[in-house]
C-alpha cells in the first residue's frame, strides 16, 4: 500500500500570499495518477487537480499542480477567502486508492 | 447536472449491519464507477472499494473486504454500501464518488455525494 504524507499539517497564511502544500509517496505513483482535492466544514470533497497537474472542470488558474515519482505539491498562487480549508491528495495508480493525512489552510 | 444523493443518518448497534444508497442523475449510469470512501471523525479519508455500475464488477480494499458489499440498480442508478458486523469505529461519514478519470489502480473522484453519517453506538 502506497502511504502519502501531506506536510505541512497547517499552514497559516494570509489571503493574497502563496500556498505550496507538498504530498510524498512511500512508493512511486505510477504515470502521476495523483489527485488534490478541497475539503470544508461539514461539505464532500472537491477534486481540484487530476494527473498531478491537470485542473478538473471549473477550477481556477490560480490552483496548479507538479510533481512525479514520490514528490507531488499544489500551488495556490492567491489565496481567496474561500481557499481556506482542507487539502488532501489520494493516489489512484495502484489498489487500495490512499489518501494523504491532509493540510490545513488557515488564516493568519 | 450531475449529482449523488446519498440516504440519511443511521444508528446502529455494535455487531448490526447498515445499507447505504447513492442515488445518481444526471449522467449515464452504466458508463461509471462508482466508489465508496469514509471518513471518521479527525481521521483521513479511506477508499472502501468500488463498482463498475455497467458491469457490477467490484473491487474491494482488502481492510475491508470481508465486512462490505458495493452493489447497484441499474434500473433505479443507484449503487448501495453494505457494511456488516459494526464496530464503534466504523462511526464516521460514508461517501459515494463517482470515478470520473482513471488510472490503473482505481480513478480520481469527479462528483460526491453529500456524505451519510452512520453511528456505531449500544
Amino acid at each position: 500500500e502506497i502511504v502519502l504524507t501531506q506536510s505541512p499539517g497547517t499552514l497559516s497564511l494570509s489571503p493574497g500570499e502563496r500556498a505550496t502544500l507538498s504530498c510524498r509517496a512511500s512508493q512511486s505513483v505510477s504515470s502521476s495518477y495523483l489527485a488534490w482535492y478541497q475539503q470544508k466544514p461539514g461539505q464532500a470533497p472537491r477534486l481540484l487537480m487530476f494527473g498531478a497537474s491537470s485542473r478538473d472542470t471549473g477550477i481556477p488558474d490560480r490552483f496548479s499542480g507538479s510533481g512525479s515519482g514520490t514528490d507531488f505539491s499544489l500551488t495556490i498562487s492567491r489565496l481567496e477567502p474561500a481557499d481556506f480549508a482542507v487539502y488532501y491528495c489520494q493516489h489512484y495508480g495502484s489498489s487500495p486508492l490512499t489518501f494523504g493525512g491532509g493540510t490545513k489552510v488557515e488564516i493568519k | 447536472q450531475v449529482q449523488l444523493v446519498q440516504s440519511g443518518t443511521e444508528v446502529k448497534k455494535p455487531g448490526a449491519s447498515v445499507k447505504v444508497s447513492c442515488k445518481t442523475s444526471g449522467y449515464t449510469f452504466t458508463n461509471y464507477v462508482l466508489n465508496w470512501v469514509r471518513q471518521a471523525p479527525g481521521q483521513r479519508l479511506e477508499w472502501m472499494g468500488w463498482i463498475d455500475a455497467g458491469t457490477a464488477n467490484t473491487e474491494y480494499s482488502q481492510k475491508f473486504q470481508a465486512r462490505v458489499t458495493i452493489t447497484r440498480d441499474k434500473s433505479a442508478s443507484t449503487a448501495y454500501m453494505e457494511l456488516s458486523s459494526l464496530r464503534y469505529e466504523d462511526t464516521a461519514v460514508y461517501f459515494c464518488a463517482r470515478g470520473g478519470y482513471w488510472g490503473p489502480g482505481g480513478s480520481a473522484f469527479d462528483i460526491w455525494g453529500q456524505g451519510t453519517m452512520v453511528t456505531v453506538s449500544s
